[in-house]
């Protein structure tokens, strides 16, 4: 079964700056997804940004970005310029390419965003 | 932009009662899910629903627990006979089913058992 791993609790940056944030999954497949989402205050899970494995380019969706280590199995999140707004749950999720039904979460990290 | 609503956004009922949390997925869409997130923990995979029949369910998603699609629009989750530990965030979700297409999530519910 597939697992995904986040090893950062809680992490906190300073506005402005840039932070990242850790994932590390575990599976057997070769074809799968990957994905971060952000889970503000509001209680509403937002994507935030997806990877396809089969991909090698690191996806980038404005200020935040991926570096997608395949072999490493590893899926960090960089934000940058980070904003009052970033404050929030991020969660980590893998999802099957041969199984759209199943998303596996992580554990989360929360980001505090300091003025 | 579309959005998947849930209803209510807090559901406080007594431990032994049948509670129904209700989501309203995006039009297009084919594919649905709830997953659940004890306060604290990770979000869990329940269960998925396409074509009117249940695609995948978790070791959760015992025989306390059912979904429907009653309608067109809305889907259902109930909860039988809930226990204290059934206390959490559920969260909705949809997606149109093609490979490369994200879940859309609602804000969830959060349900309190007494």
């Amino acid at each position: 079964a597939q697992t995904v791993t986040q090893s950062q609790p809680e992490m906190s940056v300073q506005e402005a700056e840039t932070v990242t944030l850790s994932c590390t999954y575990d599976t057997s497949e070769s074809d799968y997804y990957l994905f971060w989402y952000k889970q503000p205050p509001s209680r509403q899970m937002i994507l935030v940004i997806r990877q396809e494995a089969y991909k090698q380019q690191n996806a980038t969706e404005n200020r935040f970005s991926v570096n997608f280590q395949k072999a490493a199995k590893s899926f960090s999140l960089k934000i940058s310029d980070s904003q009052l707004g970033d404050a929030a749950m991020y969660f980590c999720a893998y999802r099957s390419w041969y199984n759209n039904n199943d998303m596996r979460f992580g554990a989360g990290t929360r980001l505090t965003v300091k003025p | 932009e579309p959005e998947v609503t849930q209803t209510p956004s807090h559901q406080v009922t007594q431990m032994g009662q049948e509670v129904i949390l209700r989501c309203v997925p995006i039009s297009n869409h084919l594919y649905f899910y709830w997953y659940r997130q004890i306060l604290g923990q990770k979000v869990e995979f329940l269960v998925s629903f396409y074509n009117n029949e249940i695609s995948e369910k978790s070791e959760i998603f015992d025989d306390q627990f059912s979904v429907e699609r009653p309608d067109g629009s809305n889907f259902t989750l109930k909860i039988r006979s809930t226990k204290l530990e059934d206390s959490a965030m559920y969260f909705c979700a949809s997606s149109t089913g093609g490979e490369n297409q994200p879940q859309h999530f609602g804000d969830g519910t959060r349900l309190s058992i007494l």
